[in-house]
Parts: C-alpha cells; structure tokens; sequence
C-alpha cells in the first residue's frame, strides 16, 4: 500500500485563487511527521511546511496552510491567493517516528500551474 | 544558510560505465540520503547513511551502492551504469536536532546513460 498518496497529477488554478493540494498517508505509528516540499522547473526542492501528528493546531507559514486531519490521515497543503511563481511540483511526505528511522517517503507529486 | 552541493548538474555517461555522484553538506548533518526522482513515481529513496561508514538500503538499492568516509561527503555509485539509470538524482541532508526534521536538498543531478 502507498504511504503517501497524492491523487492529483496536475492542478490548474486561476491567479489569486485559493488552491488545496491533497495529501493522504497510511501509517500505523503514533508519532510522525509530515511535510510539504515545492520543487519549481529550475529542480531545487524546497520546504514549505510541518506538521507533527502531536501539534493541536494546522501549521501555517505565510500564505501556506496545512489542512491536517488526522482522523481521516489527510494533510492537505493550502495555498491563498496563489501566484504565477507558485507554478511548481508539490511534494507531500511523511516521517514515521520509529526509532532511528530518519527517512522521509514521498508521494508522487502534484503538477501546479497558475493562470494568469 | 545550509548548503547541500552536487558535484553536477548534468552528465551523460555510457552503458556499463562506473559513475559517481557526489554530494556534500556544510552544516555538520548527521543524515544523508540519495534519492532518485522519475516522472509520475515521485522520489525513491535509494541509500542513506545516519553516520560516517554507516550506510542503509533504501527502496530501490540494485545496481547503486554508496560510500560515506568522511561525514560532510556522501557518493553514489553506478557500478555499471544502464539505460534505465537515466533519471534526475537528488542528494538530501537532515540533522536530529530539532523539532522538525525536514530535508535540505541539492539542486539535483540530471543523468543520461546512452
């Protein structure tokens, strides 16, 4: 069974448009982590967002939020007001807290292209 | 600011050549990790390695191996590169400390095995 599944290949979105990017895990530990990577067309990935399966509350970082429910094991990436530059890969991943597991998995990503 | 380098950004090397990818990080990171990154599945992990001489298999480990001798420095190795190699390399770095263990990758390595 995928870990990480992101069941959207690509998104187009109209500029200045909200846009939620999906992201569902499977995992059987208590403890783990998960996380929201952009990787734009020049190759970098970059990080966006945390959040850990203990945290009460959805992480936020600028204009990214994350819609974490963890009953349902969705961590779904929300962009407000999106750009021209927030064309890119989204990459959702998950730790898993088993000790000295360090690893991140990833899912396949979402192809995210803004419209003027 | 964290710095992870691969030593390039693009190669082209033939089928049954040995290649090797090298990376290296400037922040003291205890963890490195290789992955390869393919159209539609995502990134897969290959090796990583939690310590100086310390290496572990990933999800994909045939036809890869990797050395870590000193703990700035990890490098892949193609023992006898193939066509179905051809794929974009990312070399990524963690340290323990801290609440969140995210990944600070390299700018990738683009590799085309003809």
């Amino acid at each position: 069974a995928q870990k990480i599944t992101q069941t959207q290949p690509g998104m187009f979105v109209q500029e200045k448009e909200a846009v939620t990017l999906d992201c569902t895990y499977d995992t059987s530990d208590q403890s783990y982590g998960l996380f929201w990577y952009k990787q734009p067309s020049s190759g970098e990935m970059i990080f966006l967002i945390y959040q850990g399966s203990y945290d009460e509350q959805n992480a936020t970082e600028g204009r990214y939020s994350l819609n974490f429910q963890k009953a349902r094991k969705s961590a779904n990436l929300v962009i407000s007001a999106s750009q021209l530059g927030d064309s890119a890969m989204y990459f959702c991943a998950m730790r898993e807290a088993s000790f000295g597991n360090e690893k991140l998995t990833f899912g396949t990503g979402t192809r995210l292209t803004i419209i003027p | 600011d964290v710095k992870v380098t691969q030593s390039s950004r693009y190669l082209v090397k033939r089928t049954g050549e040995k290649v090797f990818l090298e990376c290296v990080q400037d922040m003291d990171h205890e963890n490195m990790f290789w992955y390869r990154q393919d159209p539609g599945l995502g990134l897969r992990l290959i090796y990583f390695s939690y310590d100086v001489k310390m290496k572990e298999k990933g999800d994909i480990p045939e036809g890869y191996s990797v050395s870590r001798e000193k703990k700035e420095r990890f490098s892949l190795i193609l023992e006898s590169a193939s066509t179905n190699q051809t794929s974009m390399y990312l070399c990524a770095s963690s340290t323990r400390v801290g609440v969140d263990y995210g990944y600070t990758f390299g700018s990738g390595t683009r590799l085309t095995v003809v």
